[in-house]
């Protein structure tokens, strides 16, 4: 079955750690976005790629880094500067057709919790 | 900028009642419409979508939205709620120049009392 993969579920972070959540996709999609969720504040662009080795940075990317070595592959980096990580980290994809909207599929979600 | 307003943070509905649930646009043009929903500690997914045409969308799960320009909304509507319906909504917008950015709502968390 096609899809997208986020590993692991939960993450739990210390106090000055670096971590990498993956994403993983197998639909063919060219797009790939990294959004972070809260209560009360929706859904908010982290980064997002439209090609391989190519990406741009979304309203809230201070604190996170990312990658886009392979077209299936777009992982998160959460990294020491980000003071205020705790969140339900979602990453989607979505084909690239010129001139109209394409439908985005999101995958099942990391939590990430600051110890 | 494009933004998404949805007014009511909670909503408490009896299985069986009907249900609207607000969403307010601020865009330009007539932008693309989305509703999606999200069951707890999922992903999202895609509930009914407008792009142009016929206002009045149909989506899945028995779900219906209206665009109505005059009044910048997209509600979301359903006739009789299941207890299988309790979830949280979205209601989000994107760029009618293409792209895929878009910009979600705060959401509606919605309770089905039996």
């Amino acid at each position: 079955d096609g899809g997208i993969t986020q590993s692991p579920k939960y993450l739990f972070r210390k106090e000055g750690q670096n971590v990498t959540l993956s994403c993983e996709q197998n639909l063919n999609h060219d797009d790939m976005y990294w959004c972070r969720q809260e209560p009360g504040l929706g859904l908010r662009l982290i980064y997002y790629s439209q090609i391989v080795n190519d990406f741009q940075k979304g309203d809230i990317a201070e604190g996170y880094s990312v990658s886009r070595e392979k077209k299936e592959s777009f992982p998160l980096t959460v990294t020491s500067a980000q003071k205020n990580p705790t969140a339900f980290y979602l990453c989607a994809s979505s084909i690239d057709k010129a001139g109209t909207y394409n439908e985005q599929f999101f995958g099942p979600g990391t939590r990430l919790t600051v110890l | 900028a494009q933004s998404v307003t949805q007014p009511d943070i909670h909503i408490t509905v009896s299985e069986g009642a009907s249900l609207e649930l607000r969403c307010n646009y601020s865009y330009g043009a007539t932008p693309y419409l989305f509703w999606y929903v999200q069951s707890p500690g999922q992903g999202l997914q895609l509930l009914l979508k407008y792009f142009s045409g016929d206002t009045l969308v149909q989506g899945i799960k028995g779900f219906e939205a209206e665009f109505k320009r005059s009044q910048s909304s997209f509600n979301l509507r359903k006739p009789s709620v299941h207890w299988s319906d309790a979830a949280e909504y979205f209601c989000a917008v994107g760029p009618t120049g293409g792209g895929n950015k878009l910009t979600f709502g705060t959401g509606t968390q919605l309770k089905v009392e039996l």
